[in-house]
């Protein structure tokens, strides 16, 4: 049974460029949420996709958006890139009528921003 | 809304000694609490979580956490440390479930270092 997966591992990118990210959530799973931990940080809530709707969203602004696809894998997409988005991006999926809200998350992809 | 905070950013122990990991948690609804770990450059497992069933939950690798609704409290324990729990501890908190999945609220985190 596949776990959460997320793509790619790594990834470098200037200031002002635009990037998207990429979760396939373990098998069985219909919803996924993305989380941005920065260095020595707990994982902050971006947002939270189910049926291809974003259904919550954290403080973040609108360079950040998502996508979910009918297989429910979904994308994270950051525009416009700041020297402070550089953290690592986890990827947790659920089901959305799993009524102990436990989330499962993949190895995460870091980021960094020069 | 919720909140989470974890007490000691660093805890040390010695090896076969017992681990107490804090937690206080502030909610305005009957929280679900959850304890993640963090392995280094890898993603958060989870450890054992309190879903409003019994107050003493046990998790994996010899974990258990007490909820206190009291104290507002979720602490973390193993009676013996093994050299292998030396890792990153992230306690977190969710409303609970209502018409839907819902966001993890996380605290500061925990690094727990094991001495020989």
């Amino acid at each position: 049974d596949a776990g959460v997966t997320q793509s790619p591992t790594h990834l470098i990118k200037t200031r002002g460029q635009q990037v998207t990210l990429r979760c396939s959530p373990k098998s069985g799973h219909d919803t996924v949420s993305w989380y941005q931990q920065a260095l020595g940080q707990g994982p902050q809530f971006i947002f939270q996709y189910y049926e291809e709707e974003e259904r919550q969203r954290g403080n973040f602004p609108d360079r950040f958006s998502g996508h979910q696809f009918p297989n429910y894998s979904s994308e994270l997409n950051v525009n416009a890139l700041l020297l402070g988005d550089s953290a690592l991006y986890l990827c947790a999926s659920s089901l959305f009528r799993g009524r102990s809200n436990e989330q499962f998350f993949g190895p995460g992809t870091r980021l960094t921003v020069l | 809304a919720q909140s989470v905070t974890q007490l000691g950013s660093h805890v040390s122990v010695s090896e076969g000694a017992l681990v107490l990991l804090r937690c206080n948690y502030s909610s305005s609804v009957p929280p679900y609490l959850f304890w993640y770990v963090q392995y280094p450059n890898q993603g958060l497992q989870l450890l054992l979580k309190y879903t409003s069933a019994a107050t003493l939950v046990k998790g994996i690798n010899g974990f258990e956490a007490e909820f206190k609704k009291s104290e507002t409290s979720f602490h973390l324990t193993k009676p013996s440390a093994h050299m292998s729990d030396a890792a990153e501890y992230f306690c977190a908190v969710s409303a609970p479930y209502i018409q839907g999945a819902q966001k993890l609220v996380f605290g500061q985190g925990t690094r727990l270092t094991i001495n020989p």
